[in-house]
């Protein structure tokens, strides 16, 4: 199968620090993944398409200076909340794009728990 | 951009019924139509999926159907089970950027013995 990891799956930070979260594709390589945010009882909200070896590309509204995105290889794609704030506090979830039988098929991680005191 | 819409919001089912989700889309363009089932507080995992070019999948007590014409597609799901209980997400390829997905808002689906 297709198996994402994605590392921390719990974080409590102080306001104002930053935040690193590892989203990993372990038996597949992934040139496109994306990183969405989900809030309580809520759908997916897409944040950013994370791309291999070029910029990422964020959705409307999405701050790219507070939400920092790299992915430097074709396994491993990073967010990092920069100046952390109560209301980032979020369940965030990556996922990487796998082609299967012709079609491109996402693949979530496990998702982090941002709790910002 | 593509719009899709879920319904119905929560569905609580008796062990052993059936269960049926309803998505519908607006890009004509559309060919491929996910199902994700997320647990509470776990990853999303796709349970299913369908192309365009067919109507109907199946897959043990899952299936989804799809009607081009009207835009929609359904999962059903039958003899459900306790561990049926989880959240089901439907989605259609967003048309603004390749690879990207557009959601349904979600049903929440409560199997009771």
């Amino acid at each position: 199968g297709a198996v994402v990891s994605q590392h921390p799956s719990w974080v409590i930070c102080k306001s104002g620090t930053s935040v690193k979260i590892e989203c990993r594709s372990l038996d597949f390589q992934a040139t496109t993944m994306f990183w969405y945010r989900q809030f309580p009882k809520q759908s997916l909200m897409l944040m950013a398409t994370s791309n291999e070896g070029s910029k990422a590309t964020y959705e409307q509204g999405v701050e790219k200076d507070k939400f920092l995105i790299n992915h430097a290889s074709l396994t491993l794609s990073t967010l990092t909340v920069t100046s952390a704030h109560p209301e980032d506090s979020s369940f965030y979830i990556c996922s990487a794009n796998r082609l299967a039988g012709g079609q491109n098929i996402q693949y979530f991680g496990a998702g982090t728990r941002l709790s910002v005191l | 951009g593509e719009n899709v819409e879920q319904h119905p919001s929560t569905l609580s089912v008796q062990e052993g019924d059936s269960a049926v989700i309803k998505c519908t889309y607006s890009d004509s363009a559309s060919n491929y139509f996910p199902w994700y089932k997320q647990e509470l507080g776990k990853r999303p995992q796709l349970i299913i999926d369908i192309r365009s070019n067919v109507g109907e999948k199946k897959d043990q007590r899952i299936a989804v159907t799809l009607n081009k014409t009207a835009k929609h597609f359904s999962l059903h799901i039958t003899e459900t089970q306790p561990e049926d209980s989880a959240v089901y997400f439907c989605a259609a390829p967003r048309t603004d950027s390749w690879g990207k997905l557009q959601f349904g808002a979600g049903t929440q689906v409560v199997v009771t013995p």
